[in-house]
C-alpha cells in the first residue's frame, strides 16, 4: 500500500523558515517524481514544486509564487522527501500535501499524503 | 498557465446523475488527453477518480466517468449517494512537467 506521511508543519513568524519533510512507503520510491501541493485555507490546490529521479538527475521545477524561496530535495536512502521553506510569508499559510507522480505518466499525481498545516503568522 | 474553469457548486438528489465541467483553452485541455479528477471530503487528501479523461484507477467505482469535448472535460456521477458529497477538482496537462489544477467544484448531495 502506498503511503505518504507528511510532517514538521506549524505556526511560523512571516520571514522565517520551515522544513517539511515526507516519509514514502509501499512503492520504489527512488523510481517516482514527487511534488508538493498546497492548499490554502477553503482555497483551491496549488502545484508548488516537483523533483524528478536520479535517471533525471534530480532536477527540480517550481512555481513561480515560490521560487527563490522554497528548495525541494529527496534522499532516496532514506525513501523521503523534503520541502525547505525560506521567506515565509502569509500567504503560504496552507496545507502541503506531498504527492506521488505515477512512473508512466509524469504529469499525473496518483497518490497523496495527508497534508502537513503551516501557518505563517505573527 | 491559467487555472481550469469550474463551477464553484453543484448539487443533485440520491439517485440522480451530474456532471461537472472543466473549461481549458486549446493549450492544455483541447490539446492533450491527460485530464484527471480528484475527490476530496473535508480535511482529507485529494483521491485520484479518473485520469487520461475517461480512466477510473481500480477501486474507482463505475458510477463516476469521464469524458472530453474541444477544450471542455467533464466529470459525471450517476446514481448519486451521500457518500458523493465532497469537493472535485480538474487538473489537464499543459505541456509542462505537471498539470494545472482547476478551481474546484463542491457536490452538495440534497
Amino acid at each position: 500500500e502506498v503511503q505518504l506521511v507528511e510532517s514538521g508543519g506549524g505556526l511560523v513568524q512571516p520571514g522565517g523558515s520551515l522544513r517539511l519533510s515526507c516519509a514514502a512507503s509501499g512503492f520504489t520510491f527512488s523510481d517516482h517524481y514527487m511534488d508538493w501541493v498546497r492548499q490554502a485555507p477553503g482555497k483551491g490546490l496549488e502545484w508548488v514544486g516537483r523533483t524528478r529521479n536520479k535517471a533525471n538527475s534530480y532536477t527540480t521545477e517550481y512555481a513561480a509564487s515560490v521560487k527563490g524561496r522554497f528548495t525541494i530535495s529527496r534522499d532516496d536512502s532514506k525513501n523521503s522527501l523534503y520541502l525547505q521553506m525560506n521567506s515565509l510569508k502569509t500567504e503560504d499559510t496552507a496545507v502541503y500535501y506531498c504527492a506521488r507522480a505515477s512512473y508512466y505518466d509524469s504529469s499525473l499525481i496518483d497518490y497523496w499524503g495527508q497534508g502537513t498545516l503551516v501557518t505563517v503568522s505573527s | 498557465q491559467s487555472a481550469l474553469t469550474q463551477p464553484a457548486s453543484v448539487s443533485g438528489s440520491p439517485g440522480q446523475s451530474i456532471t461537472i465541467s472543466c473549461t481549458g483553452t486549446s493549450s492544455d485541455v483541447g490539446s492533450y488527453n491527460l485530464v484527471s479528477w480528484y475527490q476530496q471530503h473535508p480535511g482529507k487528501a485529494p483521491k485520484l477518480m479518473i485520469y487520461e479523461v475517461s480512466k477510473r484507477p481500480s477501486g474507482v467505482s463505475n458510477r463516476f466517468s469521464g469524458s472530453k469535448s474541444g477544450n471542455t472535460a467533464s466529470l459525471t456521477i450517476s446514481g448519486l449517494q451521500a457518500e458523493d458529497e465532497a469537493d472535485y477538482y480538474c487538473c489537464s496537462y499543459a505541456g509542462s512537467s505537471t498539470c494545472v489544477f482547476g478551481g474546484g467544484t463542491k457536490l452538495t448531495v440534497l
